[in-house]
């Protein structure tokens, strides 16, 4: 099965600074999905990313994605207090499972 | 939550009582997913559907069981729940295995 490992674990920023969080994987892939979690509730899904694509934009977010490295980062600009949650990724081939996660606290 | 809810949204039970939770869509997607997630080990899959009366196993599943027996409903249930089985449950649908999965809200499940 294919699965991501998030690093870093955990980040702590100032609202306005940049995040960045990076995931690692082992296997071939057709797909990198980003996933945000606040505490206690579902997650929700970010940005999904095809094998043959090497970067992509939405809003605040941009995903690069290079399968040479098996490796792929989340960027989220001009953070806010709001982004505070845990990120995932999810590397998809025929399944998909979920790393760890990095728990991001955007201070005000 | 893209039409989901799981039911019940909280529980508490004995150890060796069976246990079901239940899942249901309303977004006639393919896919629906049991997932665990405890403290230090992100989201596990339990099993997982593919269809009706379709299931397979995650890498968590030993003691769990599932069915599916209509497209919006997926069942867990606990044969005889264990305190190891304390822990945050989620369902999740997509339309395909590759497809991005949409999360319920979670039940809580307190096995004492």
């Amino acid at each position: 099965s294919q699965q991501g490992e998030e690093d870093p674990q955990a980040l702590s920023i100032q609202e306005g600074e940049n995040a960045t969080m990076n995931c690692s994987y082992k296997t071939s892939i057709n797909n990198l999905q980003w996933y945000r979690q606040n505490s206690g509730r579902g997650l929700v899904h970010l940005i999904l990313i095809r094998s043959n694509e090497r970067e992509k934009h939405s809003g605040r977010l941009r995903v690069t994605l290079d399968t040479s490295k098996k490796s792929s980062s989340l960027l989220i600009t001009a953070s806010r207090a709001a982004d505070t949650a845990s990120y995932f990724c999810a590397p998809s081939a025929n399944d998909m499972r979920f790393g760890a996660g990095t728990r991001l606290t955007v201070k005000p | 939550d893209a039409g989901i809810t799981q039911s019940p949204r909280h529980k508490v039970t004995e150890t060796g009582t069976p246990v079901t939770l239940r899942c249901h869509q309303t977004e006639n997607h393919r896919y629906m997913y049991w997932y665990r997630q405890d403290p230090g080990h992100g989201l596990r899959l339990i099993h997982y559907s593919y269809g009706v009366k379709d299931t397979d196993k995650g890498e968590v599943s030993d003691g769990y069981s599932v069915s599916r027996s209509k497209t919006e409903d997926f069942l867990l249930t606990l044969e005889s729940a264990t305190s190891s089985q304390t822990s945050v449950y989620f369902c999740a649908i997509s339309q395909g295995a590759s497809y991005e999965q949409y999360f319920g809200p979670g039940t809580r499940l307190t096995v004492t």
